[in-house]
């Protein structure tokens, strides 16, 4: 069936530190792929996506490229900061169903 | 201004008891969707509506009954609360043709004493 993996339930890093954040994916159809940002206290909020093969998502300095080969969706940010905590989550759609298939999320914890 | 409305922010029932989960979306979005967080499930979707219709639901309890009056509104409905039901409630939207771009509420909270 369709999934979604994320590898990482939680990750902690130093202010500046370089961030990866792994999202594989299993789809019976045509993937589009999804990055949602989750803050305390508030919903999720879409940071970018992504449909293509290659295609690069890329929003608040964080970017994610849509490898077909790999099935994966990995997020990274160059240098990451203390208010980019929070939760990441990875999520899939397939043949645009509205119905979206969310990894379990990996909180990243940026240490002081 | 939030663009999606969610009342109450917090709420506290008791077992057995019956509560009404407001959302009202200001977006023109055409399609609606629960969500429920938990401990347990970090998201976890519940239903969807385009246009005021049932699409999807995959909630196996008939205690939750989704109602939508107006275009912009799909409001909650849950009976017989349980302690399991004890959750963050996600309302959110999307505009038709643009699947999986959800915009969330602030979410409701709720806890089943």
């Amino acid at each position: 069936g369709d999934s979604v993996t994320q590898t990482e339930g939680q990750v902690a890093l130093s202010e500046e530190d370089f961030l990866t954040i792994h999202c594989n994916y299993s789809a019976s159809g045509y993937p589009t792929l999804f990055w949602y940002v989750q803050y305390p206290g508030e919903g999720p909020q879409l940071l970018f996506r992504a449909s293509r093969d290659k295609e690069k998502g890329s929003s608040r300095g964080f970017e994610a490229t849509y490898d077909k080969g790999t099935t994966s969706f990995h997020l990274r940010k160059a240098s990451v900061q203390e208010s980019d905590s929070a939760v990441y989550y990875c999520a899939l759609s397939v043949d645009s169903n509205y119905q979206l298939i969310w990894g379990s999320g990996t909180k990243l914890i940026i240490k002081p | 201004d939030p663009k999606i409305i969610q009342k109450p922010k917090y709420l506290v029932a008791v077992t057995g008891s019956e509560k009404i989960l407001i959302c009202e979306q200001y977006l023109g979005h055409n399609a609606m969707y629960w969500y429920r967080q938990s401990a347990k499930k970090p998201l976890e979707f519940m239903f969807s509506y385009s246009y005021q219709k049932l699409m999807d639901n995959q909630t196996a309890s008939s205690r939750f009954q989704p109602q939508s009056s107006k275009k912009n509104h799909l409001d909650l409905q849950i009976t017989a609360l349980k302690p399991d039901d004890s959750a963050t409630y996600f309302c959110a939207s999307s505009q038709e043709g643009r699947a999986g771009q959800l915009y969330f509420g602030e979410g409701s909270k709720l806890t089943v004493l």
